[in-house]
């Protein structure tokens, strides 16, 4: 089946530093979803990508479906104490009937240290 | 809006024990429901998924069942726990007719001791 690969596992920064995380894959996927999960509760839907190339913004965070199809990227800025949490990517590829069934990144752990 | 609701937040359960855990949607018809399970260490894991009334897919074999006796609920049931099925289960849902986008419920911490 396909894989997503998330890197990094884990970061540790600075309050008010950037934060870049990614997704790649070796299958063609049609959508991206980058998910944040904080501890104890369900995955929030932070930013949905659809079409090759879109870069799409929610408030400080920034998130691209990679042109060839087979990446993505997060991005975080100036980074505050209440972005810690644990962020999945997640992708559908284009399988015909199966489109709602979504693949998940192992996720990368943010520490945001005051 | 819609909202997604998932009970009891949190269960302890001795092995051997049943298992009956709900999942409710409201503010949309026809959703597409999924149980995930989340072990400790991250990874989601597709337990279940459904595209109406009555119609279950499983994904992995295991202890687990589920069924979808409304349009807008969804349970996950074993008829006798393993310790193995401890973890943080996931209720999710998705727009009926190709819309990817998935959106959880505030989850279930089950304990089986």
């Amino acid at each position: 089946g396909q894989q997503l690969n998330q890197s990094p596992q884990s970061m540790f920064i600075q309050e008010g530093e950037d934060v870049s995380m990614n997704c790649t894959s070796s299958s063609i996927f049609n959508t991206w979803l980058w998910y944040k999960q904080d501890p104890g509760e369900g995955p929030v839907l932070l930013i949905a990508l659809y079409k090759a190339g879109e870069l799409t913004s929610n408030g400080r965070l920034t998130a691209q479906f990679g042109i060839t199809r087979k990446d993505s990227f997060l991005n975080i800025s100036a980074s505050i104490p209440s972005d810690v949490g644990i962020y999945f990517c997640a992708g559908t590829v284009n399988s015909g009937g199966s489109n709602y069934k979504l693949t998940f990144g192992k996720g990368t752990l943010l520490t945001v240290n005051p | 809006s819609q909202t997604i609701h998932q009970w009891p937040a949190t269960l302890v359960q001795p092995v051997g024990s049943p298992l009956s855990l709900e999942c409710t949607v409201e503010g949309t018809s026809n959703p597409n429901l999924y149980w995930y399970r989340q072990a400790a260490g991250r990874g989601l894991q597709l337990l279940f998924y459904s595209v109406g009334i009555g119609q279950i897919s499983s994904e992995v074999p295991q202890n687990l069942s589920a069924s979808r006796p409304q349009d807008r609920q969804f349970i996950l049931s074993s008829k006798k726990l393993l310790l193995s099925d401890s973890g943080f289960y996931l209720c999710a849902w998705s727009r009926l007719g190709g819309e990817e986008t998935q959106y959880f419920g505030p989850g279930t911490r089950l304990l089986v001791l």
